[in-house]
């Protein structure tokens, strides 16, 4: 089945500096990829679309220059979260979905979990 | 526009306990219906989807009916297991096209020996 790989699984960074998140399609391409942040004991909150070869869309409230997100090719999407502060600290979920699925299927990487000294 | 309740969590069962998580929906158009979920310090498995009325989906035990007249997607299970403990979450898809999930707030499952 489809897999979606993200990478690092963990990280941990001092406040001021910037963290880059890999989402990888492994085995189909995928033209969109969704990026959600999930809070401790909460829901998934979607923070952008990210298309391949043009600009993410990015939710209210989501701050497109502290979370920068490329889609450079049909099986890659980063987010660059800038700056970090503690407050970014969270788990952060990438998905993306298999072309001619027919329903709505996302396939889930398995998080990044940021912590922000 | 579109949105998901589940009831809210923690639930604690014994196992082979009766697992009900309810679910219920707003949308427009016909939505597929999703159940994920996520156990401890992973990201989100896909449990089970159904992607019109009356059609049930159904994986490791785990069963949900698509209830288009109770706008109600709700989660059950015969008889947990102690492995069944994770983060159960409903969501929908309110189309067929490149549309992110829209999803509940997660329901945290507890299953003791």
């Amino acid at each position: 089945g489809a897999v979606v790989s993200q990478h690092p699984s963990r990280v941990i960074c001092k406040s001021g500096t910037s963290v880059k998140i890999e989402c990888r399609s492994l085995d189909f391409q995928a033209t969109t990829m969704f990026w959600y942040r999930q809070f401790p004991k909460q829901s998934l909150m979607l923070m952008a679309t990210s298309n391949e070869g043009s600009k993410a869309t990015y939710e209210q409230g989501v701050e497109k220059d502290k979370f920068l997100i490329n889609h450079a090719s049909l099986t890659l999407s980063t987010l660059t979260v800038t700056s970090a502060h503690p407050e970014d600290s969270s788990f952060y979920i990438c998905s993306a979905r298999e072309a001619g699925t027919g329903a709505n299927v996302l396939t889930f990487g398995a998080g990044s979990r940021l912590t922000v000294l | 526009g579109n949105s998901v309740t589940q009831m809210e969590g923690p639930v604690t069962l014994s196992e082979e306990a009766f697992l009900t998580i309810n679910c219920t929906y707003t949308a427009t158009g016909y939505p597929s219906l999703f159940w994920y979920v996520q156990y401890p310090g992973e990201g989100l498995q896909l449990l089970l989807k159904a992607t019109k009325a009356d059609d049930k989906g159904s994986n490791k035990g785990f069963e949900a009916t698509y209830r288009k007249e109770t706008t109600s997607f709700h989660l059950e299970k015969g008889s947990v297991q102690v492995s069944d403990s994770a983060v159960y979450f409903c969501a929908l898809s309110a189309d067929s096209g490149n549309t992110p999930l829209v999803f509940g707030k997660g329901t945290r499952l507890s299953v003791i020996a």
